[in-house]
């Protein structure tokens, strides 16, 4: 079946360190990929979103690639931020209108 | 930002007791999507409706939840005898739908805590 598997429960960083949360999928169906981040007490917001290929995708200094060959869709930044302390989920959308398949979540912990 | 409303933002219930959530989704959005978030943070879809039809939906927990997304009216979760483990976050999204724009929008949630 279609899942999704975050390996990292929990990462804690110094600030000012590169960030980098793994993401792995299966899924037999052409799709959408997404990263989503959930703040203390706040909605998940849309982080990053991809269905392309090879293609980087980038926002608020997040940075992710889907591939396809290995099935993943890292996310990656070049230097955390206190303020990006929060949970960080990858998310897969299998069909027209379809629920979200999601990973179980990495909690993101950036230290001063 | 997200213009997904739901109310309320808190709900408080006894075992046995109905509760009831309400979900206002982004204009122009006809997909609506509930989902639980437990206490550690994991995500279960519930259902999910285009404009007042049900697309999917899981065994609703011995029948105990049932949903509704009427024409001019908020989308609505109702538990009809809550119990303990249904304390959770309860997020409603929509989104445009089709495959191009998959992408969920979310509401701050109800947090239900079964006493």
């Amino acid at each position: 079946g279609d899942s999704v598997t975050q390996t990292e429960g929990l990462v804690t960083l110094t600030e000012g360190l590169p960030v980098m949360l793994n993401c792995t999928y299966q899924t037999a169906y052409s799709t959408f990929l997404f990263w989503y981040v959930q703040h203390l007490n706040e909605a998940p917001k849309l982080l990053l979103k991809s269905s392309t290929d090879n293609k980087r995708t980038e926002h608020q200094g997040f940075h992710a690639t889907l591939h396809k060959s290995s099935s993943s869709f890292h996310l990656q930044k070049s230097s955390a931020q206190l303020s990006d302390s929060a949970l960080y989920y990858c998310a897969l959308n299998v069909g027209d209108n379809s629920k979200l398949i999601w990973g179980l979540g990495t909690s993101l912990v950036v230290n001063p | 930002n997200s213009k997904v409303i739901q109310t309320p933002r808190y709900l408080v219930k006894g075992q046995g007791q109905k509760a009831k959530m309400r979900c206002i989704p982004e204009k122009g959005h006809p997909v609506v999507f509930w989902y639980q978030q437990n206490k550690n943070n994991e995500f279960k879809f519930l259902i999910n409706f285009q404009n007042q039809e049900v697309l999917q939906q899981i065994d609703m927990t011995e029948k105990r939840f049932s949903a509704e997304c009427p024409s001019n009216s908020p989308c609505s979760l109702e538990i009809q005898s809550s119990e303990a483990g249904d304390s959770a976050l309860y997020l409603c999204a929509s989104s445009r739908g089709g495959l191009n724009y998959a992408e969920q929008f979310f509401g701050p949630g109800t947090r239900l805590t079964v006493l």
